[in-house]
Formats: structure tokens, sequence, C-alpha cells
């Protein structure tokens, strides 16, 4: 059974860097067609989509962060990690990792494991 | 690529058969997934590529549509069902996902 667990604080203060780690278990990082995910979800709204990372180090990112966010992997220790500089309060959210199952036969791209999710606040 | 969900809200009972929609503002072709998050929970996967139900989630779900409407439906609510369901697509990138539909009691 493939599990994912975020770990990091959950307060920094404003212009510092949010930094969050998920650790895969269950399954190898390196192994199949899976890629691995950011999505974050502010107290009372919808999911944000934040990047993507696969095992060799290959990202995508939503573009309003770009300028912001480093993800990165760890193959060794089988797992992946996010960076996202300069926050502020519209950072503040529950930040989930999750794998994406690719299937270009089905057309299928989605994200069918999740961690529980860890809140982050932005607080001086 | 915008996801638009409706409605935002919609009550309903015990054994009712809904029918929720997403609309994307441009072909997405069949990449779309619909998930259903309960409050304080990470969202379940319930539907991938349009149409396939996700091993383990109960027959009671079914998702259709291509191009750009697309419907997950639920034949006969159970309780465990009332929550807020989202569909995302993954046909370019960035993902996105729609703004959500809370189904009520």
């Amino acid at each position: 059974q493939v599990q994912l667990q975020e770990s990091g604080p959950g307060l920094v203060k404003p212009s510092e860097t949010l930094s969050l780690t998920c650790t895969v278990s269950g399954a190898s990082i390196s192994s199949g067609t899976f890629y691995w995910s950011w999505v974050r979800q502010p107290a009372g709204k919808g999911l944000e989509w934040i990047g993507r990372i696969d095992f060799s180090g290959s990202t995508n990112y939503v573009p309003s962060l770009r300028s912001r966010l480093t993800l990165s992997v760890d193959t060794s220790k089988n797992q992946f990690s996010l960076k996202l500089d300069s926050v502020t309060a519209a950072d503040t959210a529950v930040y989930y990792c999750a794998r994406a199952d690719y299937d270009i036969l089905t057309g299928s791209y989605a994200f069918d494991v999740w961690g529980q999710g860890t809140m982050v606040s932005v607080s001086s | 690529i915008q996801m638009t969900q409706s409605p935002s809200s919609v009550s309903a009972s015990v054994g009712d058969r809904v029918t929720l929609t997403c609309q994307a503002s441009q072909g997405v072709g069949k990449w779309v997934a619909w998930y259903q998050q309960r409050p304080g929970k990470a969202p379940d996967l319930l539907i991938h590529g349009a149409s396939s139900l996700q091993t383990g989630v109960p027959s009671r779900f079914s998702g259709s549509g291509s191009g750009t409407e697309f419907t997950l439906t639920i034949s006969s609510l159970h309780p465990e069902d009332f929550a807020t369901y989202y569909c995302q697509q993954a046909n370019s990138f960035p993902i996105t996902f729609g703004q959500g539909t809370r189904l009520e009691i």
C-alpha cells in the first residue's frame, strides 16, 4: 500500500522560505509512470496544483509561482520536496503531496494517492 | 484552462440521483478526473480518464463526457456521499481544478 507523508514547519514568517518534504512508502519513487505533485488548499477554498516532478528531476510549475518555487527529488531517500521563497499570507494553506498515475492509452492523469496534508501558516 | 463546475452547491436526499457538471474553457479530450473531499480530509480519486471508475470506488459513481463538457453522476446517494466534489483537467499545463460543488443534505 503506497503512502505519502508530508513534513515541515507549520509556521513560516513572511518573506522567508517554506520548505516541505513528502516521504513515499510502499513503493519506489523511481518506479512506474508516476509523477509527484504538490497541491495546496487555503482554508475554505478549492484545490490549487502547484507543480510536479518525476524521478529524473524533470519539473513543471504553475506559472503564478514559477519564480518562487523549486521542487526536488531524492530517490535515495524516496522523498520529494518543495521550497517556496518569499512567502506571504497568501501562501497560507494546507499543502498536500500527491502521486499522479499517467496512462496515455486511456487518457488518464489523476492523483490516486494523497498525503494527509500539512497546514502551513505564514505569519510573523 | 479554466474548469467551471455547476452548481456550486446542491441539496439532495439519501437515495436521490445527482448529476454534477464541469465545463472546460477549451477542449481537454478525456483528460479529466473527479475527486470527493470530506471536511478535514485529503481528496479521494473517484473517476479518471473522464469515465473510468477508480479501483475500490462504488459503482453508484459514474463519469462521462469529452472535449469541454463532463458530468459526474451518483445514482443513489448514500449518507457518506455528502461532501465536496472537484473536477480536474490534465490535458495541458498547468493542471487545474474546478472550484468545487458542495453536496449537502
